[in-house]
């Protein structure tokens, strides 16, 4: 089964160390979304790709995060300076362009901020 | 402002009895309506949509879902619930931008099933 996969999987660090998420899409997939969820709440969209152009970007993703599709595949999604309040899952998606929001989720990527 | 809203935390139902999973939304425009479900220790899995057409989507595991325009609503159901659909439930709009392609999903707060033998 070819999904979606994010690395690492959990991420403990300390407070203002700087962290980096992968996420490897469906291969045939040329949206790639990122997302953010916390405890008892659905997840809150941060941005997207489609091929290698990021589209669209949340107020929520300040200027410590950073995220990258360079050659339009793989995505990092990087938090500089990391605070506790950035301690979430973070999700990645993809899908095809056309179909209408079925999107296709990673497991995650739990970042822990001690 | 785009929204989603699913009033119940947690939903309990006995197997074999019919259940209910409601949302209820707020968008400018036609609405992209979705539901998607979260296993423990799993990806969101898409279940359903609603784009256009017929009010009442069927999706995947015997679920549907109803679209309801003048109560901005599209409630989860399913006639006879299984143990195995103890999961959290998330209910998620989209819409067209004024580029005319899709926005970004925006997801409501999840609501927890619990289905009891």
């Amino acid at each position: 089964d070819t999904g979606v996969s994010q690395n690492p999987r959990h991420k403990i660090t300390k407070r203002g160390q700087n962290v980096t998420f992968r996420c490897d899409p469906i291969s045939e997939h040329n949206r790639l979304y990122w997302y953010r969820q916390t405890l008892g709440q659905g997840p809150e969209f941060l941005t997207y790709f489609q091929n290698e152009a990021q589209l669209e970007k949340s107020r929520l993703l300040s200027d410590r995060f950073s995220a990258e599709r360079p050659k339009g595949s793989f995505s990092t999604l990087e938090i500089q300076r990391t605070e506790q309040g950035d301690s979430a899952m973070y999700l990645c998606a993809s899908s095809l362009s056309g179909i209408s929001g079925e999107l296709f989720f990673g497991e995650g990527s739990r970042l822990t901020v001690l | 402002a785009q929204s989603v809203a699913q009033p119940e935390d947690q939903v309990n139902v006995a197997e074999g009895n019919p259940l209910t999973v409601k949302c209820t939304y707020s968008v400018s425009g036609n609405p992209y309506l979705f539901w998607y479900v979260q296993y423990p220790n799993r990806g969101l899995q898409f279940l359903l949509k609603y784009i256009t057409g017929d009010n009442l989507v069927k999706g995947s595991y015997g679920f549907e879902a109803e679209f309801n325009k003048s109560q901005t609503s599209f409630h989860l159901k399913k006639p006879s619930a299984l143990v195995s659909d103890s999961a959290l439930y998330f209910c998620a709009v989209s819409y067209k931008n004024y580029g005319g392609s899709q926005g970004n999903l925006i997801f409501g707060k999840g609501t927890k099933l619990s289905v009891k033998p």
